[in-house]
């Protein structure tokens, strides 16, 4: 299967501020990569597919960009909103598998 | 409104079975490949099982494949995960998850519902 790895595991930023999120595949899985929001005791929320596509709906200060092994999720102007869990999912095979999780914290 | 709603979670005895369910609403149902995803208390999405539009194709992760089976009935606009011989390592939130339209059985998940949580303790 295979392995997607997320860097940081967590993070704190405060409102306004630029963070950006990784995620590196074992193997190329092309643009087969989506980008999601959870935030406690709630569903995960698509944000952007296909590597950098935006999903309907979500506000365009997320955006997503990679194809291979190495993608990135950035957020800018963060929002009191936005402090959530974010996972990657590699979609390019099953089994299709998430990365860990990053938790991104008010500082 | 488009919408998923599972059903069916509660507490079992570890070797024990449940059936949990998924409701499909506000689109038509059997065009779209349906996923399972859970999540352990604490932990990260873990993907378990994929349903294509007619039920042709069934993909399993290997930590349920054997014990899980996946099946849909169009006509009622559901989805039904049976869970056999269930162990304490399965306790978790189930989701189900539609696929987005791809033409393919790949692609990101962009519906989901809220979740049913299934413990398996004694």
């Amino acid at each position: 299967a295979i392995q997607l790895t997320q860097s940081p595991s967590s993070l704190s930023a405060s409102v306004g501020d630029t963070v950006t999120i990784t995620c590196r595949a074992s193997q190329g899985i092309s643009s087969a990569l989506a980008w999601y929001q959870q935030k406690p005791g709630k569903a995960p929320k698509l944000l952007i597919y296909d590597g950098s596509s935006l999903e309907s709906g979500v506000p365009s200060r997320f955006s997503g960009s990679g194809s291979g092994t190495d993608f990135t999720l950035t957020i800018s102007s963060l929002q009191p909103e936005d402090f959530a869990t974010y996972y990657c999912q590699q979609f390019y095979n099953y089994p299709n598998t998430f990365g860990q999780g990053t938790k991104l914290e008010i500082k | 409104e488009v919408q998923l709603v599972e059903s069916g979670g509660g507490l079992v005895q570890p070797g024990g079975s449940l059936r949990v369910s998924c409701a499909a609403s506000g689109f038509s149902f059997s065009n779209y490949g349906i996923n399972w995803v859970r999540q352990a208390p604490g932990e990260g999405l873990e993907w378990l099982s994929y349903i294509s539009t007619s039920g042709e194709y069934i993909y399993y992760a290997d930590s349920v494949r054997g014990r899980f089976t996946l099946s849909r009935d169009n006509a009622k606009n559901s989805l039904f995960l049976q869970m056999n011989s269930l162990r304490a390592e399965d306790t978790a939130v189930y989701y189900c998850a539609r696929k987005v339209l791809t033409g393919t059985a790949l692609g990101a998940f962009d519906i989901w519902g809220q979740g049913t949580m299934v413990t398996v303790s004694s």
